[in-house]
């Protein structure tokens, strides 16, 4: 009964490095996001998959790349990690867009 | 601009004290409403989709419901362990597809 899984729960970068934030849902949803959540601020969407083979911007996209493996993997990639990305990174997953959505345990990355 | 303020920030409860959390929202036009709850730590959890005004949604100790202009979790005999933080998020017509608004949340402290 996993549910939205990612991978891994805690990372430390240094700024200018790379890395991939992966996601991984059971329940054969077909619609997939990517959030970040910071201290006094709301969740808000970085970029999100309605269908698979199919990806679109959320509201804070600058910085950040995503690739729909299929219709169970979601994955985040940072190019150039920049302290300002530090925070918590929450996939989630949905039967289809706009409608409830089932999150992950969140990955908590700090960029020094 | 779209925007989602829940009220208060934090409530403290002891147990047994019936309360209610606030989420007014200003958007151009709504096509749901989602409570969430979110532990230390982990995930949002789903709890309720609200639609349309007058809509209410119970689940054991918590109901939720919504006006045009706002919603209200209502929850009734608190036990501690419904402390957590309590997220709400807004669906409009005018917005993105996919694009939740979040409101920046209520903790909730129910001591014994």
């Amino acid at each position: 009964n996993a549910g939205v899984t990612q991978t891994p729960k805690f990372q430390v970068l240094k700024t200018g490095q790379s890395m991939t934030l992966q996601c991984a849902q059971d329940m054969n949803h077909n619609s997939m996001y990517w959030y970040r959540q910071d201290p006094g601020m709301g969740l808000r969407l970085i970029y999100y998959s309605a269908s698979e083979g199919t990806t679109d911007k959320g509201e804070v996209p600058n910085g950040y790349n995503v690739s729909r493996l299929n219709k169970r993997e979601f994955s985040l990639r940072l190019e150039s990690a920049a302290p300002s990305q530090t925070s918590v990174y929450f996939c989630a997953s949905s039967v289809r867009v706009n409608t409830e959505a089932f999150f992950g345990q969140g990955t908590r990355l700090t960029v020094v | 601009e779209d925007q989602v303020t829940q009220s208060p920030e934090a409530l403290r409860l002891q147990e047994g004290e019936s309360s209610s959390l606030n989420c007014s929202y200003t958007v151009s036009g709504l096509r749901g409403l989602f409570w969430y709850r979110q532990d230390p730590g982990k995930g949002p959890e789903f709890l309720f989709t609200l639609y349309s005004a007058g809509e209410e949604k119970e689940k054991e100790r918590l109901k939720a419901t919504l006006t045009k202009k706002e919603s209200f979790l209502h929850i009734t005999a608190p036990k501690p362990e419904d402390s957590a933080t309590y997220l709400c998020a807004v669906l409009n017509y005018g917005g993105s597809q996919g694009n939740l608004i979040f409101g920046k949340g209520t903790k909730l402290s129910v001591k014994p």
